[in-house]
């Protein structure tokens, strides 16, 4: 079993939905969680970070952290055509460098 | 401002052919690291430098793989006798390195598509 677990999906959603794409983790000593978007041919690039449990908004993005359940979240509103790409979620612990990632979700936004 | 870049983009390399692949990270971050991401995979963990120090290299897969960052600026990362495993994006990130614990961003670069046939 990975340490982190993540639906590959693909997702396809309309214009306007509101999406959502989580993660699991096993590794308890984890304490950063970010999600990463990444679109075809490029490299990741950071969306949302968030230390230990709770929520965080920015924007049309919400991201949520449940460490008791081990479980992470990232909610989109009104998502846009732009929004298609590969959401990858990403923990590290203490060392805070190490990333460790999720496979991925592509997401496809239709309009 | 200019951000990681790396170069080639693509390599295509016969198996058992030496490669070096580049990384010019964010012009004063500190801390510099590998991933290599498959074919459908998230990146996964190579190594990391802090200045020209390599503190981590638990995740090269094999004593194929070398990278250095001699003067802590440009790194290259090294993959002796090419295997077609070793097919891949290779991904650099840069990050500032605040110290005390803080979050810290990695910016990723474009990343290199290397093919082994």
């Amino acid at each position: 079993q990975k340490e982190v677990e993540q639906d590959p999906g693909p997702l396809s959603v309309p214009e306007g939905a509101i999406v959502s794409l989580n993660c699991t983790y096993s590794n308890s000593a984890f304490q950063y969680f970010m999600w990463y978007r990444q679109y075809s041919r490029k490299g990741p690039e950071l969306l949302m970070y968030t230390y230990s449990s709770g929520n965080k908004e920015d924007g049309r993005f919400t991201a949520q952290v449940d460490k008791s359940s081990k479980y992470i979240s990232l909610f989109i509103r009104d998502s846009q055509p732009s929004d298609s790409a590969t959401y990858l979620c990403a923990m590290s612990g203490r060392s805070n460098y190490k990333l460790t990632f999720g496979k991925g979700t592509l997401l496809t936004v239709n309009p | 401002g200019a951000g990681v870049s790396q170069s080639p983009r693509y390599k295509v390399a016969k198996r058992g052919q030496d490669v070096a692949l580049r990384c010019d990270p964010i012009s004063g971050h500190v801390s510099l690291f590998w991933y290599q991401q498959a074919l459908g995979q998230g990146p996964e963990f190579l190594t990391y430098f802090q200045n020209e120090a390599q503190l981590d290299k638990s995740g090269l897969p094999s004593d194929r793989f070398f990278a250095e960052r001699p003067e802590g600026s440009v790194s290259t990362l090294k993959i002796q006798r090419t295997q077609q495993e070793d097919s891949a994006v290779y991904l650099c990130a840069s990050s500032l390195d605040l110290s005390g614990g803080g979050t810290d961003t990695q910016y990723f670069g474009p990343g290199t598509r290397l093919t082994v046939l």
